[in-house]
């Protein structure tokens, strides 16, 4: 079955530092991976995915992610963080057949000015 | 365009009563799931369905069930309302397992008392 971890619960930043929230999953067989963002009181907003191909995929909003197969892990980046990136981010794994995505606890992002 | 839509989108509910939420989505998805969000905790799966009339149990279906007798429609019910269901409910839905395409709903925010 799989499984995801992220590392830190909250990171806290300064406007214009760079960011990396740290993922890590587990599973047996290929997977898909997933970065959802959720501002306050909203829903659940798509910021990108790895489906195949590239290690390296590019999302909204200037973000980005790297899959590294033989380290388990997808961690999401972002050169220079803005107040308004100020929310919960989430890492989500799926396999093909299974029974939809699994999630990791998410990390704040708070930003300070 | 709707997507996902998501009724109620605030209860109330005293401990022992019931109630239904409904999920409806326009985009001719095989595919639907509930999902619960809790502070620290991400988001659980809770039932899914991979088809009409049909559903099946995720991590943590106690307490709850579920139905499918259309394929746009997936009903998430609570028969004794206990404190401990307190929580955001997210309906999700694909075309797929595995790469999928997700799409969320804006969710329910339920409080029991």
């Amino acid at each position: 079955a799989q499984s995801v971890t992220q590392l830190d619960s909250q990171v806290p930043v300064f406007e214009e530092a760079p960011v990396e929230l740290r993922c890590n999953y587990s599973s047996s067989v290929s997977v898909y991976l997933f970065w959802y963002v959720q501002y306050p009181n909203q829903g659940l907003q798509l910021l990108l995915k790895y489906l195949s191909g590239s290690t390296l995929v590019k999302g909204i909003n200037g973000f980005e992610a790297e899959f590294n197969k033989s380290q388990t892990s997808f961690h999401l980046r972002k050169p220079s963080v803005h107040i308004s990136d100020t929310a919960e981010y989430f890492c989500a794994v799926s396999e093909a057949g299974a029974d939809g995505l699994t999630f990791g606890k998410g990390t704040h992002l708070i930003i300070q000015p | 365009n709707a997507g996902v839509t998501q009724t109620p989108k605030f209860r109330v509910l005293k401990t022992g009563q019931s109630m239904t939420l409904l999920c409806a989505q326009d985009m001719n998805h095989e595919y639907m799931y509930w999902y619960r969000q809790d502070p620290g905790m991400g988001l659980r799966l809770i039932h899914y369905s991979v088809g009409e009339g049909t559903t099946a149990k995720g991590e943590v279906p106690d307490g709850y069930n579920v139905s499918r007798l259309k394929k746009q429609n997936f009903l998430l019910g609570l028969e004794s309302a206990a404190p401990s269901q307190t929580s955001v409910y997210f309906c999700a839905s694909s075309y797929s397992t595995g790469a999928g395409g997700y799409t969320f709903g804006s969710g329910t925010r339920l409080t029991v008392v």
